[in-house]
Formats: C-alpha cells, sequence, structure tokens
C-alpha cells in the first residue's frame, strides 16, 4: 500500500526567507506525486505535479519540488515566502496504475510567515 | 484549468435527517469522481470512487449505506449522508478526472457539514 509521511507538522518561516517541505512516500514503483495548498475552509489547490522526466519539477506562485527515488522523497521549496503562501500544504501520491488520481494524502504542513 | 464545483459550501442539518453534496465537472467530462473527507486539522482521507453509471467503490470502513453516492451523468456525482449524526460533521471534498484521461484529478472547493 502506499502512503505520504510529512514530518513537520508546522512550520514558521519569516518572509522573504527560503523555504523547504519535507515529504517522503512509500510505494513499489514510482508513483505520481503531487503537493496541494489548502487555505482555511477552501478546497484544494494544485501547486505541482510530478509524472515523469525531469526530476526538478517548476509550480505555481514560485514553488518548486525535486523528486528523489532514491531517497523516497517529493520536498517542496520556495526561495522566497511571501505572507500570502500561509496555509496548509499536503503532499499526495497517486497510483499510475490506478491513474495517478486516486490519491493518498500526507497529513499536511502548516505553514505560517511571520511578517 | 478545469473547474470542478461543489454545492453547498456550508449546510447544517439536525440529527436524523440526509444531506446531499453535488460534484459537478464545469467545463470537462468525468467518468470518474472522488470523494474525500477531511477531519479538523487533519489530512484527506478517500471515501470511495464513483464512476460514472456504475456502482461507487467504497474504501475499507466506509459504510455504503450511510454515505450514497450517485454518478448519474458525465459531470455530476452526488454524496448523501444518510440519517447524520454529529460525528458525520466534517469537511467533504469530491475530485473529477477528465474521461480525456489527463493523469490530474481536479478538486472542488469542498462542503462544511455540521450536524446538530
Amino acid at each position: 500500500a502506499q502512503s505520504v509521511t510529512q514530518p513537520d507538522i508546522h512550520i514558521t518561516v519569516s518572509e522573504g526567507a527560503s523555504l523547504e517541505l519535507r515529504c517522503n512516500y512509500s510505494y513499489g514503483a514510482t508513483p505520481y506525486l503531487f503537493w496541494y495548498v489548502q487555505s482555511p475552509g477552501q478546497g484544494l489547490q494544485l501547486l505541482l505535479k510530478y509524472f515523469s522526466g525531469d526530476t526538478l519539477v517548476q509550480g505555481i506562485k514560485g514553488f518548486e519540488a525535486e523528486f528523489k527515488r532514491s531517497q523516497s522523497s517529493f520536498n517542496l521549496r520556495k526561495p522566497s515566502v511571501h505572507w500570502s503562501d500561509a496555509a496548509e500544504y499536503f503532499c499526495a501520491v497517486g497510483s499510475p496504475t490506478g491513474g495517478g488520481n486516486k490519491l493518498t494524502f500526507g497529513t499536511g504542513t502548516q505553514l505560517k510567515v511571520e511578517l | 484549468g478545469a473547474v470542478v464545483s461543489q454545492h453547498p459550501s456550508r449546510v447544517i442539518c439536525k440529527s436524523g435527517t440526509s444531506v446531499k453534496i453535488e460534484c459537478r465537472s464545469l467545463d470537462f467530462q468525468a467518468t470518474t469522481m472522488f470523494w474525500y473527507r477531511q477531519f479538523p486539522k487533519q489530512s484527506l482521507m478517500l471515501m470511495a470512487t464513483s464512476n460514472e453509471g456504475s456502482k461507487a467503490t467504497y474504501e475499507q470502513g466506509v459504510e455504503k449505506d450511510k454515505f450514497l453516492i450517485n454518478h448519474a451523468s458525465l459531470t455530476l456525482s452526488t454524496l448523501t449522508v444518510t440519517s447524520a449524526h454529529p460525528e458525520d460533521s466534517s469537511f467533504y471534498i469530491c475530485s473529477a478526472r477528465d474521461r480525456k484521461g489527463f493523469t490530474e484529478a481536479f478538486f472542488g472547493q469542498g462542503t462544511r457539514l455540521t450536524v446538530v
């Protein structure tokens, strides 16, 4: 069975500082990987996704993530955080055999941005 | 991008009543839709996979008689919470996959259900 671990429940960074949110997955092969952001009481917005190819993926809002097979990781990064980035971030894994859409989510990382 | 609309965004109902939540794909046809549940400050848990024209597939531990799913058309799936109890209060989110086979599923904005 596939699983996702987000080790950091809460992270606080200063505005303008760099950010890295960790994500580790467990899956027998290369899964489809996603990062979503959720504002309070809202649905999910896709930041970026990895299916295959270049292991460094660029997303929206200046985010990027790097797939590292050897570490089973898909960490999310942003060089300079803005106050509007404060939200909950979810890493998710999908099975290619299931079309990648039946997702298993991590427990999420709550990001706070100090002004 | 593709748009998935959920309705209502918030609903309060009395214990024992039933509540229907709609999930619509507005600009694409979805052969498959997924229903997730999110408890406060927790992650999303997949409840069921809804396939157009066939029965939904429920995840282990999800009561199919309590959470009725109907996917009658390529643009609409509904989740009905029957005989709701306060413990059913939660945030419910759907996602939909384009029948063209794109590997990304698009999420609705979620429904906050409160049972009093």
